[in-house]
């Protein structure tokens, strides 16, 4: 099993600039979650998807971030443009049953200059 | 905010075991305590979760007080690769289940 898979692993850009992460869920997860992690802290949710519906986005600021999961597989996290407060890890995560446990991916650092 | 208390850092020799307490005097009846950790530069990882009972997995013990309004994770033979951040959450699964992170403990093994 290939677990979650993140893509780009770290990104340096430029405030004002967009950006987007893409993430992969484990086969059969039909939950995904972002989070981002400042540094220091614990992971805090952004969106939270069931299939392609999101289902608790009151944590995406969404004057500049918005996200996709189309055919409730594979999402794509956007920021359009980015501050320098944006930088974080942002970290993807799925799960198969709302009980258990979640399977987080390695994350995508990003940078901003 | 994380509903949970945990203490900022611990310490454990190596092959022994380490215990990390966590508080959640508030949870409710039907919320789960969840552990997961976190190692340098990688995503959390779940350990182990659990009701009422003590729950025992390859991973790890917890130990849930009577009460409920406390738990403790067991780690029995520490290792160094045990040295991470351990995350202590209480949710309610089902159709709203998601997990509000604190800061954790930070689990220091020493060789």
């Amino acid at each position: 099993e290939a677990g979650v898979v993140q893509s780009p692993r770290y990104k340096i850009i430029e405030k004002k600039q967009p950006v987007a992460f893409w993430c992969n869920p484990i086969s059969g997860h039909n939950t995904l979650y972002w989070y981002r992690q400042n540094l220091g802290q614990g992971p805090e949710l952004l969106i939270r998807y069931e299939n392609e519906e999101a289902v608790d986005d009151s944590q995406l600021p969404k004057d500049r971030f918005s996200a996709e999961r189309l055919k409730g597989v594979d999402s794509t996290l956007k920021i359009q443009p980015a501050e320098l407060g944006d930088s974080a890890v942002y970290l993807c995560a799925s799960s198969q049953d709302n009980n258990y446990g979640y399977t987080f991916g390695s994350g995508t650092r990003l940078t901003v200059v | 905010d994380a509903k949970t208390t945990q203490p900022t850092s611990m310490d454990c020799a190596e092959g022994r075991a380490a215990n990390l307490p966590c508080n959640h005097s508030t949870i409710s009846g039907n919320e789960y305590v969840y552990w997961y950790r976190q190692i340098h530069s990688q995503g959390p990882q779940y350990i182990i979760h659990g009701l009422k009972n003590n729950e025992t997995n390859e991973m790890a013990s917890l130990i849930i007080t009577e009460d409920r309004k406390s738990s403790t994770l067991i780690l029995p033979h520490a290792t160094l690769r045990d040295t991470a951040v351990y995350y202590c959450i209480e949710s309610s699964g089902g159709s709203n289940y998601k997990l509000t992170f604190g800061k954790g403990t930070l689990l220091t093994v020493n060789p």
